[in-house]
């Protein structure tokens, strides 16, 4: 069955990178677009990018272009998310998800907990 | 920027009445690009309704959705016990490419 499983997350101090991984099994990754999507402690969804199924095209939330860089390696199955200045309030479960031609997510990961922290 | 705003934040319901969710947005949706998730407690979200109003893969038909333009309503038609977690409708703008969330609804029981 379709699996998404994001890593990477862990405790980092403000200023500082890390590096999200989403591992994509049960269909075949390299025909889909996918993106990203974080939640903040008790808030609400707020979408950050998206990758068409080449890699070749990638657009940001606004909030987060120049600090965040989206991109996937087909031949490994897996999706990735470079955040780099982070600050507190990047705070959040990181969700890869798959994203369908008409813009709806229709597969989750589980998540992966960053906290941005000092 | 197309903004969704969703009410009521909080609906305390009992299991087995009808719960009305209201999703509207600052400019008019194509109907194409109007989706509906649920929400529970340490859980990621789960695709419900897209394009409006088609169910997802296995989602009882309880759950339905309508609307146009710029109002959209998800409507479960008799609460059970499971139902009980935070919906949140979602947009696909096209120009600049963009997703966007509403706030949230919280179902919880009365």
């Amino acid at each position: 069955q379709v699996q998404l499983v994001e890593s990477g997350g862990d405790l980092v101090k403000p200023g500082g990178s890390l590096r999200l991984s989403c591992a994509a099994s049960g269909f075949i990754f390299s025909d889909d677009y996918m993106s990203w999507i974080r939640q903040a402690p008790g808030k609400g969804l707020e979408w950050i990018s998206y990758i068409d199924s080449y890699g070749n095209i990638i657009y940001y939330a606004d909030s987060m272009k120049g600090r965040f860089t989206m991109s996937r390696d087909n031949a490994r199955n897996s999706l990735y998310l470079q955040m780099n200045s982070l600050r507190a309030e990047d705070t959040a479960v990181y969700y890869c998800a798959r994203l369908g031609r008409s813009g709806y997510l229709n597969q989750w990961g589980q998540g992966t907990l960053v906290t941005v922290s000092s | 920027e197309s903004v969704l705003t969703q009410s009521p934040g909080t609906l305390s319901l009992s299991p087995g009445e009808r719960a009305t969710l209201s999703c509207r947005a600052s400019q008019s949706v194509n109907i194409n690009y109007l989706a509906w998730y649920q929400q529970k407690p340490g859980q990621a979200p789960r695709l419900l309704i897209y394009a409006a109003s088609s169910r997802a893969t296995g989602i009882p038909d309880r759950f339905s959705g309508s609307g146009s333009g710029t109002d959209f309503t998800l409507t479960i038609s008799r609460l059970e016990p499971e139902d009980f977690a935070v919906y949140y409708c979602q947009q696909y703008v096209i120009s600049p490419p963009a997703l966007t969330f509403g706030g949230g609804t919280k179902v919880e029981i009365k």
